[in-house]
């Protein structure tokens, strides 16, 4: 699958404040995905962004694909203690996708 | 339906022990797959399969094998456990273009 780097490695924020985690390629993506794994458990599909420039928004959650399809963020806004995970963007191959070491958000009550 | 479904949910194994990680789905999904996480880790591909009878090496394959002889079935084999295989198992399928994947709920693996 295509390498995708997942910025930043930790983040610990206050409940209520806003997270932001940033997915970069090298090269053009067809599509990219999003998955959230609560610890202790399994990753979770959460969007899958296709076109040029797409923004979804699932509740708090707003999910963007650069212009370029290069890059992706994935944005939290007034993080709760439910938000607690870590978030991938796999790399996409031929039908497999490559997990990185994701984004671990702590939440602080 | 009950998804993607692992089992067992935790197993200790002694070193060059055998044993089959189990691994069903209900969707008819073609693809599916089988990862391995370490602590703090991502996950690595071992094995895939994109339909009955076809199965593909990923990532780290090494003292692994699998075998797919109906849609419904992908079962991990593991021939002479080592300490290194202590893991969490993840067992996931796809059912096409478009949507991701579904994971069980993995198979912690200590190696003793």
């Amino acid at each position: 699958g295509q390498q995708v780097m997942q910025i930043p490695q930790y983040q610990h924020v206050q409940e209520g404040e806003d997270f932001t985690t940033y997915c970069n390629s090298s090269t053009t993506l067809s599509n990219i995905q999003w998955y959230k794994q609560r610890p202790g458990g399994h990753p979770v599909f959460l969007i899958q962004l296709v076109k040029s420039g797409e923004v979804k928004k699932q509740k708090r959650l707003t999910f963007q694909f650069g212009e370029a399809k290069k890059n992706s963020s994935l944005h939290i806004t007034a993080t709760q203690t439910t938000d607690v995970g870590t978030y991938f963007c796999p790399g996409a191959g031929s039908y497999q996708l490559t997990f990185g070491k994701g984004t671990k958000l702590s939440v602080i009550p | 339906n009950a998804g993607v479904t692992q089992t067992p949910k935790f197993r200790i194994l002694k070193i060059g022990q055998s044993m089959t990680l189990q691994c069903t789905q209900d969707m008819n999904h073609n693809y599916m797959y089988w990862y391995r996480q370490d602590p703090g880790m991502g996950l690595k591909l071992i094995y895939y399969s994109v339909g009955a009878g076809i199965t593909d090496k990923g990532e780290v394959p090494n003292g692994y094998n699998v075998s797919r002889s109906t849609t419904e079935d992908f079962p991990l084999r593991l021939e002479l456990a080592a300490p290194s295989q202590t893991s969490v198992y993840f067992c996931a399928s796809l059912g096409g273009i478009g949507v991701g994947y579904t994971f069980g709920s993995g198979t912690r693996l200590t190696v003793v």
